[in-house]
């Protein structure tokens, strides 16, 4: 089985700012990668897949990368909203697999 | 529009069986690349992947708790129901269904229901 590792746990940004969060495989999943936000008592939502494309109405300031075991999620202008929970889901073997989750919050 | 709502009870006593039932609406099951998954998250958790059950009637579950797992959809209702044996305080979780376009092997989750929080407590 898959392990996705994320780090860091919680990362403390200034709104504005830029934020990166790492997702790491313990095998290589090629781009299939998913990430997703979580805000307090919200289901998640889809933000990226194939590691790199946008879903549906994700603003261009969410960007991610990376192939194999080693994938960024980068938020270019952190904005008020931005400040939740993400998550990275591996979706190149089965059993599906999700990271421990990175907390966004407010410097 | 798309959408998935889980209900179930609320509360379940350990050693009892959970029933979920996630109703979907806006696609169809019976559709040959709509696939409907379970997933779980305990207060203050991270998200946990528990089944899938794929167009073909395919299924795949967690490997920790396969033994305890059961999907299964019943196309003319719109529904995927997961049930878990001898259910136990740690289970305590909200419960989510959530949609994979079986596309090309894309396997991510593309909607999500609203999820339902079951306690398990005696």
């Amino acid at each position: 089985e898959i392990v996705m590792t994320q780090s860091p746990a919680t990362l403390s940004v200034s709104p504005g700012e830029r934020a990166t969060l790492s997702c790491r495989a313990s095998q290589s999943v090629s781009s299939n990668l998913a990430w997703y936000q979580q805000k307090p008592g919200q289901a998640p939502r889809l933000l990226i897949y194939g590691a790199s494309t946008r879903a549906t109405g994700i603003p261009a300031r969410f960007s991610g990368s990376g192939s194999g075991t080693e994938f960024t999620l980068t938020i270019s202008s952190l904005q008020s909203e931005d400040f939740a929970v993400y998550y990275c889901q591996q979706y190149n073997n089965w059993p599906l697999h999700f990271g421990g989750g990175t907390k966004v919050e407010i410097k | 529009q798309v959408t998935l709502k889980e209900s179930g009870p609320v509360l379940v006593k350990p050693t009892e069986t959970l029933t979920l039932t996630c109703t979907v609406s806006g696609f169809s099951l019976s559709n040959a690349r709509m696939g409907v998954s379970w997933i779980r998250q305990p207060p203050g958790k991270a998200l946990e992947w528990l089944a899938h059950i794929f167009s073909n009637d395919e299924k795949s579950y967690s490997t920790s708790l396969k033994s305890r797992l059961t999907i299964s959809k019943d196309t003319s209702k719109s529904q995927v129901v997961l049930t878990m044996t001898n259910m136990d305080p740690v289970d305590t979780a909200t419960y989510y269904c959530a949609r994979i376009l079986e596309s090309w092997s894309e396997y991510y989750f593309d909607y999500w229901g609203q999820g339902t929080l079951v306690t398990v407590s005696s």
